[in-house]
C-alpha cells in the first residue's frame, strides 16, 4: 500500500463541464504523477510534478491542468470536459530513491462524460 | 525517445506450463525497466524492477524477468502459471527525469 487516495472513484459528466480528480498521499513523497489508461494505448501520463508548485506536461496533457500547492496533494483539472476524456484515471507517486526510483498506483478514478 | 513495445496484446497459457510475456525497450542511457501486474478494476500493483547487476530479477509471486541489453529486451516470466496469474501486464521504463513510460499491455490468459 502505496498510502494514494484518489477522489472521486468514480464520476459521471456532461460535456463542457469542469472536473477536478484529486490525489492524496500520506508519505511526503517528492514526485507525483497523473496517467490515464484506455484500450489499446496502456498507461500515457498526463501531467507530473517533482515537487510543490513544479509541474511538468506529459504525453497527452492537452485539455488538462494540473496543481500541487501541498505535498500530500496533486489536483488534475478538465477544464471543459470532452467525451474523448473519458477515461480510468490513475495517480501515482514514485519513491524517488535514486536509481532504485520505483513507481506505485492508486486504484484510479472512472470517469464517464456523456 | 523513451518508449517500450510489449508485442502480444494476449497470452494464453495453460496452468502448471511455463510463461513468458514479451516486451521491448528504447531508451537513453542506463535502463530502468519494471514489470506491473493489474487485476480487473485496479490499480497497477509493482512486480519487479531492472536497475543494475544480474541480468535475472526476481520478483513478487514467484516472477522473475531477463534483461538482455544486445535484444533491448526485459522478457517476464514464471516457470509454472497459476489460473490466478491471469491479469494484465505491463512493462515500464524510466528517464532520467523520473519519468516513467509504460507499454499498451499484454492480457495473460492462464487455464485449468
Amino acid at each position: 500500500d502505496a498510502g494514494i487516495t484518489q477522489s472521486p472513484r468514480h464520476k459521471v459528466t456532461e460535456t463542457g463541464t469542469p472536473v477536478t480528480l484529486r490525489c492524496h498521499q500520506t508519505e511526503n513523497h517528492r514526485y507525483m504523477y497523473w496517467y490515464r489508461q484506455d484500450p489499446g494505448h496502456g498507461l500515457r501520463l498526463i501531467h507530473y510534478s517533482y515537487g510543490v508548485k513544479d509541474t511538468d506536461k506529459g504525453e497527452v496533457s492537452d485539455g488538462y491542468s494540473v496543481s500541487r500547492s501541498k505535498t500530500e496533494d496533486f489536483l488534475l483539472t478538465l477544464e471543459s470536459a470532452t467525451s474523448s476524456q473519458t477515461s480510468v484515471y490513475f495517480c501515482a507517486i514514485s519513491t524517488g530513491q535514486g536509481a532504485g526510483n520505483t513507481i506505485y498506483f492508486g486504484e484510479g478514478s472512472w470517469l464517464t462524460v456523456v | 525517445a523513451q518508449s517500450v513495445a510489449q508485442p502480444e496484446d494476449q497470452v494464453n497459457v495453460a496452468e502448471g506450463n511455463p510463461l513468458t510475456v514479451k516486451c521491448t525497450y528504447s531508451v537513453s542511457g542506463n535502463p530502468y525497466l519494471f514489470w506491473y501486474v493489474q487485476y480487473p478494476n485496479r490499480g497497477l500493483q509493482f512486480l519487479l524492477k531492472y536497475i543494475t547487476g544480474d541480468n535475472l530479477v526476481k520478483g513478487s509471486y514467484g516472477f522473475e524477468a531477463e534483461f538482455n541489453k544486445s535484444q533491448t529486451s526485459f522478457h517476464l516470466k514464471k516457470p509454472s502459471a497459476l489460473v490466478s496469474d491471469s491479469a494484465l501486464y505491463f512493462c515500464a521504463v524510466r528517464d532520467s527525469l523520473d519519468k516513467f513510460y509504460f507499454g499498451s499491455g499484454t492480457k495473460l490468459n492462464v487455464k485449468p
